[in-house]
């Protein structure tokens, strides 16, 4: 069955970084992206962005650009989420999601879904 | 804000039918991309309910629809079941941001 395995919670310092670990199995991982997705404690779900499994290209919505960094290991059937210069509102649960549909044609959802990673960032 | 807007709760008796709407604009649902539909039950990640605005995954029971008008989407729950609470998401994509979006969510109650 398809499974996404997220990496464990972390707990950063302002200004650490944080690397994110998303482990795919039960289905060709480069044929389906993969949409990374924040929960603030408390609030709604936001689309953060989406990266091409085939190509490795990722796509980053407004506000996501600069500090957080989507990448893979395809060796590895992984995706990785990268975020730098950690702020306190970046204290949220980071999803990973494989996607359904076309996400280069607008028409992407999130077919399967990953456990949640906390990120709690604090001094 | 998102620009996509869902009713903060929505409550029903067990057995009863309940409506979540997601109003959107011309940029999104009017501009006719799909909308889909999540349920996050209570510290768990979302899970998959409703794709393409009206087709539903193997294993999401009958109970689940969804539907699409203009610029606004409906998700019905019929037969409400005390497992159904938990928050509601309509997602879509919206032209004028280039990105895609979820919706504010929805709280549902089952009394």
């Amino acid at each position: 069955q398809v499974q996404l395995v997220q990496s464990g919670s972390e707990l950063k310092k302002p200004g650490a970084s944080v690397k994110v670990s998303c482990k795919a199995s039960g289905y060709s991982f480069t044929n389906d992206a993969v949409n990374w997705v924040r929960q603030a404690p408390g609030q709604g779900l936001e689309w953060m962005g989406w990266i091409n499994t085939y190509t490795g290209t990722p796509t980053y919505a407004r506000g996501f650009a600069g500090r957080f960094v989507f990448s893979l290991d395809k060796s590895v059937n992984t995706a990785y989420l990268q975020i730098s210069s950690l702020e306190a509102d970046d204290t949220a649960v980071y999803f990973c999601a494989r996607a359904g549909g076309s996400c280069s044609a607008a028409d992407c959802f999130c077919r399967n879904w990953g456990q949640g990673t906390p990120v709690t960032v604090s001094s | 804000q998102s620009v996509l807007t869902q009713p903060p709760s929505v409550s029903g008796a067990p057995g009863q039918r309940v409506t979540i709407s997601c109003i959107g604009s011309n940029s999104n649902i009017g501009a006719r991309f799909d909308v889909h539909w999540y349920q996050q039950l209570p510290g768990t990640a979302p899970r998959l309910l409703i794709f393409g605005s009206t087709n539903r995954p193997s294993g999401v029971p009958e109970r689940f629809s969804g539907s699409k008008s203009g610029t606004s989407a409906s998700l019905a729950i019929t037969g409400l079941q005390p497992e159904d609470e938990a928050n509601y998401y309509c997602q879509s994509y919206d032209n004028s941001l280039g990105a895609f979006v979820f919706g504010t969510g929805t709280e549902v109650t089952v009394l």
